[in-house]
């Protein structure tokens, strides 16, 4: 069966300081994988999406990025955090267009 | 551009009632649809999903939803509420015909219920 792993499960981390996510999938092959971030009071917001290694796409501008190093490895990056990062941060994966997305169970990022 | 309206932002409902959630969509092509629940600091778990066929879909933990295209509506509801889907539901709308899904999530609706 398939499985989703996120970690660190909370972090808190300085204004400034640098940030790495990661989140891996298992029991699948070339799943299309994504980053959400889902501030307090709002909805989920996608941050990055691939359908491949090394293919990235971002949604939003901002100071983040993704990269996909391996098959089923999804970082998110950040080289200096804002205030504004503060979030609770979601990966997911599916595969093909017409399945559901699975979602793991998140990272608390709260920046001071 | 694709929207996902939740217009309510809390429900209380009491156990034993029955509960919908509302959720309308703006999209420019035929959709396909979920709903999604999250309980506390947890990732989301999908309850339903619609693409074609009945307009009515039926869910786990009790669950179904009715796609009304003439409404741009996908209405969440279940017959008798339990303490445990205490959650916060989120409705989301994807287009049907890509390689990869790019879901357009609503705001959110948090479900509470009372004894």
């Amino acid at each position: 069966s398939q499985t989703i792993h996120q970690w660190p499960a909370t972090l808190v981390q300085p204004v400034g300081s640098p940030l790495s996510l990661e989140c891996t999938v298992e029991g699948t092959s070339n799943p299309n994988l994504y980053w959400y971030r889902q501030a307090a009071g709002r909805g989920l917001q996608l941050l990055f999406y691939s359908v491949g290694i090394g293919q990235i796409s971002s949604e939003v501008p901002q100071n983040l990025s993704a990269s996909r190093p391996q098959d089923r490895q999804f970082i998110l990056s950040s080289k200096k955090l804002l205030l504004s990062d503060s979030g609770f941060y979601l990966c997911a994966w599916s595969v093909g267009g017409r399945d559901e997305q699975y979602f793991g169970p998140g990272t608390r990022l709260t920046v001071t | 551009a694709q929207s996902v309206t939740q217009p309510d932002i809390h429900i209380t409902v009491s156990e034993g009632a029955s509960l919908e959630l509302r959720c309308n969509y703006s999209y420019g092509a035929t959709p396909y649809l979920f709903w999604y629940v999250q309980s506390p600091g947890q990732g989301l778990q999908l309850l339903l999903k619609y693409f074609s066929g009945d307009t009515l879909v039926q869910g786990i933990k009790g669950f179904e939803a009715e796609f009304k295209r003439s409404q741009s509506s996908f209405n969440l509801r279940k017959p008798s509420v339990h303490w445990s889907d205490a959650a916060e539901y989120f409705c989301a709308v994807g287009p049907l015909n890509t390689g990869f899904q790019k879901l357009v999530f609503g705001t959110g609706t948090r479900l509470l219920v009372s004894p």
